[in-house]
């Protein structure tokens, strides 16, 4: 069956860089769009991006340059990295698969905390 | 940006009551989709093209609206309704998501 899991280091400084992997099972990431949503207690649940079934991607423009997705197919995993991480972005983050109508499974979610 | 604003914040109901939630666009949207989140869980698809229920929903839960203007509503509260709602657009990027209903029961 489907399922989605995002793993990543709980606990990272200001200014610093996120890394977050979302590894999925019982679907090929080269058939479907995945998505990046954040949720934090600032700014709720919030889009950051995808990766197209074909491998390029689209960003929030909130982000800017700090925010890159990418991919191994071979691991069946999507990264998300993150750099100059301030208190705000304290939150959990959470990948999802673009169905065929809607983000239709989601992984557990990350927390990650941005704190010295 | 298209913002989202849903109205009410928080509410409860009562078991058996109707419960509406509306959402209104800054702009308008081709649908309007609706998400359902409990505590310490990610979200749930709930109703997507506006109307639809996604896979598992009981059809006491019902959607509608075009435009700007959407609402979400269940027919008969229950207990298991008890949860947040938001509402979510992806006509155009940046995607965005309502800030979310926190429906309790009575």
């Amino acid at each position: 069956q489907v399922q989605l899991k995002e793993t990543g280091p709980g606990l990272v400084q200001p200014t610093q860089t996120l890394s977050i992997t979302c590894t999925v099972s019982g679907f090929s990431l080269t058939s479907y769009y995945m998505q990046w949503v954040r949720q934090t207690p600032g700014k709720g649940l919030e889009w950051m991006g995808f990766i197209r079934s074909g491998g390029s991607t689209e960003y929030n423009s909130e982000f800017k340059s700090r925010l890159s997705i990418s991919r191994d197919t071979s691991k069946n995993q999507v990264f998300l990295k993150m750099n100059s991480l301030k208190t705000e972005d304290t939150g959990v983050y959470y990948c999802a698969r673009e169905g065929r109508r809607y983000f239709d499974y989601w992984g557990q979610g990350v927390m990650v905390t941005v704190s010295s | 940006e298209i913002v989202l604003t849903q109205s009410p914040t928080t509410m409860a109901a009562s078991p058996g009551e109707k419960v509406t939630i509306t959402c209104r666009a800054s702009s308008s949207v081709s649908y309007m989709y609706w998400y359902q989140q409990k505590s310490g869980a990610s979200p749930k698809p709930w109703i997507y093209e506006t109307s639809k229920l996604a896979s598992g929903v009981p059809d006491r839960f019902s959607g509608s609206g075009s435009g700007t203007s959407y609402s979400f509503t269940i027919s008969s509260m229950e207990t298991e309704d008890a949860a947040t709602y938001y509402c979510h657009q992806w006509s155009s990027t940046p995607f965005t998501f309502g800030s979310g209903t926190k429906l309790e029961i009575k």
